[in-house]
């Protein structure tokens, strides 16, 4: 079984600052089947990247995925007010299709 | 538009059964695998299972196998979550959510709320 944790559990960011998170996998992890996932409260989860790296339909260029193998990136360039959220990955590598326990954007 | 609609959460008691619907739209069911994932309240995301379009191939999260039963029925353009021997751990909130290729979930429903309580 693979295990997802990501990094930091809480990220305090000032609007318009970059915002880095992270995700690692307890075994490695095939760059096709990470996935980053938004959530606002109230809200069901927006796909934003797909295979650790490709944004999904709609989703700004501000944000953008990088990694491979058990580590991944999600960069936010520029916060924007509307960014302020909860972050989650997710792996498809393998079963069951964890998730990260998720990262929380807040504003500083 | 793609539409996804979940129904049939409620409050059971624990011990209890209950079976979630998700009514697809948009698209042919057929054509797609499907997903179950749950969110307890105030908690992260957890995947719960997976049918692929024919119902050949199934898989749970270790925590409801035994207890859960995915299922569909293309021709209704439905699929089903049959939720039995219930515990106050499966409160949460159900969301089906379609699969891609390369797998990812861009489709969610808005989700239907259960709760496990006496």
């Amino acid at each position: 079984e693979i295990v997802m944790t990501q990094s930091p559990v809480t990220l305090s960011v000032s609007p318009g600052e970059r915002a880095t998170l992270y995700c690692r996998a307890s075994q490695s992890v095939s760059s096709s089947f990470l996935g980053w996932y938004q959530q606002k409260p109230g809200q069901a989860p927006r796909l934003l990247i797909y295979g650790a790296s490709t944004r999904a339909t709609g989703i700004p260029a501000r944000f953008s995925g990088s990694g491979s193998g058990t580590e991944f990136t999600l960069t936010i360039s520029s916060l924007q007010s509307e960014d302020f959220a909860v972050y989650y990955c997710q792996q498809y590598n393998d079963w069951p299709r964890a998730f990260g326990q998720g990262t929380k954007v807040e504003i500083k | 538009e793609v539409q996804l609609v979940e129904s049939g959460g409620g409050l059971v008691q624990p011990g209890g059964s209950l079976r979630l619907s998700c009514a697809a739209s948009g698209f042919t069911l057929s054509s797609y695998s499907m997903n179950w994932v749950r969110q307890a309240p105030g908690k992260g995301l957890d995947w719960v299972a997976y049918i692929n379009s024919g119902s050949n191939s199934i898989y749970y999260a270790d925590s409801v196998r035994g207890r859960f039963t995915i299922s569909r029925d293309n021709a209704k353009n439905s699929l089903y979550l049959q939720m039995n021997s219930l515990r106050a751990e499966d409160t949460a909130i159900y969301y089906c959510a379609r699969d891609e290729w390369p797998p990812y979930f861009q489709h969610w429903g808005q989700g239907t709320l259960v709760t496990v309580s006496s």
